[in-house]
C-alpha cells in the first residue's frame, strides 16, 4: 500500500543549528514529493516539491530537500534555524492510481526552536 | 486576493445537530479537495471536485457527511448529526487542475468541536 512516513513526532532545535526532518514513501515508481509547512492557525504552505531532475530541490525559507530513490526518502533540511520555522511540516507524495490522481500526507513532524 | 478562504473559521456544535463549512476556492482553479486533520494526526483525505463534479468520493468517513461545489467555485462540506469525534480541523484547498504533481493551496481551516 501506498503511504509517507515521518519518523519524528517532534524536533526540537536550537536557533541556529542546523535541522533535517525525515520522510520516507512507500510507491512502486517515482511520486511527486512534497513538504508543506502549518504555522499555528494556519493552512499549509508549499515549501518546494520534486518532480524529476536534480535530485536536490531548493524551496523557500532557505529550504531544501534531498530525494534519494535508493532509500525512498524526501529529507528536508536548513543549515541554520530560525525561532520562525517553529511549525507543524508535512511530507506529501502525489501519485497516479487505478482510482486517479492521490495525495498522501504524513502526520507531520512538528519542530519546536529554542533559543 | 487572494488566497482559499474558509469559513467559519471555528464552530462549536452539540452532538446530533448538522454543520455546513464553506469555502471558497483561488479564482479560476478547477481543482478543490476537503481534508480533515484530526490532533496528531497527519491529513485525512474526505474528497475531492473537479469543477463541480466530485468522481472521488472514497474518503468519505460515513453517509452522514456529504460535499457539493457550485458555479466550479464555492463548496459546501456538510455534517449531518455530528458525533464528537468529528470534532476536528476541515482544511479545504485548491488547485489550478487536477494532478498528482499539482500544488494546493490551503485555506486556514475550520476547527469544528461538537460537545
Amino acid at each position: 500500500a501506498q503511504s509517507v512516513t515521518q519518523p519524528d513526532i517532534h524536533i526540537t532545535v536550537s536557533e541556529g543549528a542546523s535541522l533535517e526532518l525525515r520522510c520516507n514513501y512507500s510507491y512502486g515508481a517515482t511520486p511527486y514529493l512534497f513538504w508543506y509547512v502549518q504555522s499555528p492557525g494556519q493552512g499549509l504552505q508549499l515549501l518546494l516539491k520534486y518532480f524529476s531532475g536534480d535530485t536536490l530541490v531548493q524551496g523557500i525559507k532557505g529550504f531544501e530537500a534531498e530525494f534519494k530513490r535508493s532509500q525512498s526518502s524526501f529529507n528536508l533540511r536548513k543549515p541554520s534555524v530560525h525561532w520562525s520555522d517553529a511549525a507543524e511540516y508535512f511530507c506529501a507524495v502525489g501519485l497516479l492510481n487505478t482510482g486517479g490522481f492521490k495525495t498522501i500526507f504524513g502526520a507531520g513532524t512538528r519542530l519546536f526552536v529554542k533559543a | 486576493g487572494a488566497g482559499v478562504s474558509q469559513s467559519p473559521s471555528n464552530k462549536v456544535t452539540e452532538k446530533g445537530k448538522d454543520v455546513e463549512l464553506r469555502c471558497d476556492p483561488i479564482s479560476g482553479h478547477t481543482a478543490l479537495y476537503w481534508y480533515r486533520q484530526s490532533l496528531g494526526q497527519g491529513l485525512e483525505f474526505l474528497i475531492y471536485f473537479q469543477g463541480n463534479s466530485a468522481p472521488d468520493k472514497s474518503g468519505l468517513p460515513s453517509d452522514r457527511f456529504s460535499a457539493e461545489r457550485t458555479g466550479g467555485s464555492v463548496s459546501t462540506l456538510t455534517i449531518q448529526r455530528t458525533q464528537q469525534e468529528d470534532s476536528a480541523v476541515y482544511l479545504c484547498a485548491s488547485s489550478l487542475v487536477r494532478g498528482a504533481g499539482e500544488t494546493q493551496y490551503f485555506g486556514p481551516g475550520t476547527r469544528l468541536l461538537v460537545l
